[in-house]
């Protein structure tokens, strides 16, 4: 079975902090995906990032940075000179490889409020 | 780009009643999700179909049926509503070729039970 795990049930910075969201995973696949899903209080699921299993290299898109570490299973999103924009949920989620389509387990979720 | 269309937006059911939700994916991609997302939690995966069969089954609970037309739309048919089904619905599709598995969320259905 999958599992995501996100510790950090709510997170409040200031505006220009760098922040942190942690993101553990379970899973008895060889190969998956990784994904980050921004939840702004509109309610849609804005999609960040995917990760292939097989590529651990680190990704930067401007001030957001991934950190994928297959050793500790773990999948960590860091924003960097935080905005008030960024005030959402954010979700780390995890999928099999199938042929026909897979499903998404998501984290619970990390409360992400960022104060001027 | 077109995107995942999903209607209505918003919906106010009362318990007992019946609702149907309807998911219009990014055209050729040939899979679709459900997804219920009840309020403060993630979303649950309920059910997925491709190429217009059942691919995987989540926790759906056994009042809500599904359906994936030869159009490729997609129906989430939720009867006896009850309170504890007020959530908010995705659906998502993806494209199967060349294994991606992107998938690409619409902008939910809020459902009210009251």
């Amino acid at each position: 079975a999958q599992k995501v795990t996100q510790a950090q049930t709510e997170i409040s910075v200031v505006e220009k902090e760098d922040v942190t969201l942690d993101c553990v995973y379970e899973t008895r696949d060889t190969t998956y995906y990784l994904f980050w899903y921004k939840q702004p209080p509109s309610g849609e699921l804005v999609f960040l990032i995917r990760r292939n299993s097989f590529d651990e290299q680190n990704e930067i898109s401007g001030r957001y940075s991934w950190n994928f570490q297959k050793s500790t299973s773990s999948f960590n999103f860091t924003i960097t000179a935080s905005q008030v924009v960024d005030s959402a949920v954010y979700f780390c989620a995890l999928s099999d490889l199938k042929t026909s389509g897979s499903r998404l387990t998501f984290g619970e979720g990390t409360q992400l409020t960022v104060n001027p | 780009a077109a995107g995942v269309i999903q209607s209505p937006r918003h919906l106010i059911k009362e318990k007992r009643e019946t609702a149907t939700l309807k998911c219009y994916p990014i055209p050729r991609h040939d899979t679709v999700y459900w997804y219920q997302q009840g309020p403060g939690q993630d979303p649950q995966f309920l059910i997925s179909f491709y190429e217009k069969m059942q691919s995987d089954k989540g926790s759906i609970p056994d009042r809500f049926s599904a359906q994936q037309f030869s159009d490729y739309h997609s129906e989430l048919n939720m009867s006896s509503l009850e309170l504890g089904d007020s959530a908010l619905y995705f659906c998502a599709s993806s494209s199967t070729d060349r294994g991606d598995t992107e998938a690409f969320f619409g902008q939910g259905t809020r459902l009210t039970v009251v």
